[in-house]
């Protein structure tokens, strides 16, 4: 049974520009949460998906948008980067039900943007 | 606004001793709390939760206390192990709070050997 599994570990973008990140869930979640966590506080929410549909949504606007595939895999895309956007962006796969008792955290992908 | 807050950024003991990290949350439809460990370079795992509907839940060395009328709760670590050195972030939901988990500033705990 393999964990959750984030792309690209680390990522440096320029102010302006758009980003893709990946997440692929734990064998058998079918719901993924994403966070970001900047530098010195904790995750905060971005938004959940199940059956490929947002499924709930965090303080974030609008240039922060997701999927997430048949297979259950995700992504995280943001729009028009901002130099506040830089931070580590974690995903988190559960069952869906199951979602307040534990989810799953990948390692998460480091953003830097200039 | 912050709903959940781990007042102290930081906190040391000796190998042995209890640690104790403490989390205040504000939103009065929190009815699940959960700690996650996080060490460098990897993303948060669990390490125990508690229900408002209990007032404390042991696992092994990990103790959660809460207090639903002064909305605070405590991990206790005891014995306290150089292993333990990590981040713990305290994290809250409810069934009437959206489908998330809002978790506090996290608090880096070392273990003196």
């Amino acid at each position: 049974e393999t964990g959750v599994t984030q792309s690209p570990t680390h990522l440096i973008k320029t102010r302006g520009q758009q980003v893709t990140l990946r997440c692929s869930s734990q064998s058998g979640h079918n719901t993924v949460s994403w966070y970001q966590q900047a530098l010195g506080q904790g995750p905060q929410f971005i938004f959940q998906y199940y059956r490929e549909e947002e499924n709930g949504r965090g303080n974030f606007p609008p240039r922060f948008s997701g999927l997430q595939f048949p297979n259950y895999s995700s992504e995280l895309n943001v729009n028009a980067l901002e130099l506040d956007d830089s931070a580590l962006y974690l995903c988190a796969s559960s069952f869906a039900g199951q979602w307040r008792e534990t989810q799953y955290f990948g390692p998460g992908t480091r953003l830097l943007v200039l | 606004d912050q709903q959940v807050k781990q007042n102290s950024p930081s906190l040391s003991v000796q190998e042995g001793r209890i640690s104790i990290l403490n989390c205040d949350y504000t939103n009065s439809m929190f009815d699940y709390f959960l700690w996650y460990k996080k060490y460098p370079a990897e993303g948060p795992t669990f390490l125990i939760s508690i229900s408002s509907i209990k007032d404390k839940n042991e696992d092994g060395r990990f103790t959660v206390f809460l207090n639903k009328s002064a909305k605070h709760l405590s991990l206790h670590i005891v014995p306290s192990q150089p292993g333990d050195s990590a981040v713990y972030f305290c994290a809250a939901s409810g069934v009437n709070a959206g489908n998330m988990l809002t978790f506090g500033g996290g608090t880096r705990l070392m273990v003196k050997p």
